[in-house]
């Protein structure tokens, strides 16, 4: 298997860009997906395939990737986007990684 | 409206058993993928297991290998985990979670997830 390392926290004031990092290990890396979670509540998928985002999800979030590190970015951060983000891949046996979260602290 | 209930968890002792449900409606559940996704008290999110649509095909966490089996009845639109020989770190609220995409099991991320039943494995 392989690991996916996050930075345990970042912080931003309101309007500011957050950028969150996902770096994977040596292995080659697959596609990467991120999700939102707030206190209490189930994750909430926010970007798929490194670069797509659902609908529903709001234009600010996006996602992008070079080499083994991919980056979910929010522009214009608002209060309501605090919350912990996990990044997910898988390896080619099917089996899923997550990385240890990142938690987004908006000051 | 898509949704996935969860059911079963509670308070087991090391080395017991129990088994989890997961309760699916509003879209073709034969068609999809299925995951369980736990969560330590205070820790972040750990994929456990992962099923096929038509359930022929299973997948595992190294830490769980051996000790759960994820079924899943079709015809009752239910994802199951059988959990046997848990240990205190079992302990976790445990998700189950949908596939984005239709069709044979390919990883490709999970877009609509259950809120979660709690497992307390302890003495």
């Amino acid at each position: 298997s392989f690991e996916l390392t996050q930075p345990p926290s970042v912080s931003v004031s309101p309007g500011q860009t957050a950028r969150i990092t996902c770096s994977a290990d040596a292995l080659p890396k697959q596609f990467a997906y991120w999700y939102q979670q707030k206190p209490g509540q189930a994750p909430v998928l926010v970007i798929y395939k490194d670069t797509e985002r659902p609908s529903g999800i709001p234009e600010r979030f996006s996602g992008s990737s070079s080499g083994t590190t991919v980056t979910l970015t929010i522009s214009g951060v608002q209060a309501e986007d605090e919350a912990d983000y996990y990044c997910q891949s898988a390896d080619s046996s099917g089996t899923y990684v997550f990385g240890g979260g990142t938690k987004l602290t908006v000051l | 409206e898509v949704q996935l209930l969860e059911s079963g968890g509670g308070l087991v002792q090391p080395g017991g058993s129990l088994r989890l449900s997961c309760a699916a409606s509003g879209f073709t559940f034969r068609s999809y993928a299925m995951s369980w996704v736990r969560q330590a008290p205070g820790k972040g999110l750990e994929w456990v297991s992962a099923i096929s649509g038509s359930g022929n095909r299973r997948y595992y966490a190294d830490s769980v290998k051996g000790r759960f089996t994820i079924s899943r009845d079709n015809s009752k639109n239910t994802l199951y985990l059988e959990m046997n020989s848990l240990r205190a770190e079992d302990t976790a609220v445990y998700y189950c979670a949908k596939e984005r995409i239709s069709g044979d099991y390919v990883p490709d991320g999970m877009d609509v997830w259950g809120q979660g039943t709690t497992v307390t494995v302890s003495s």
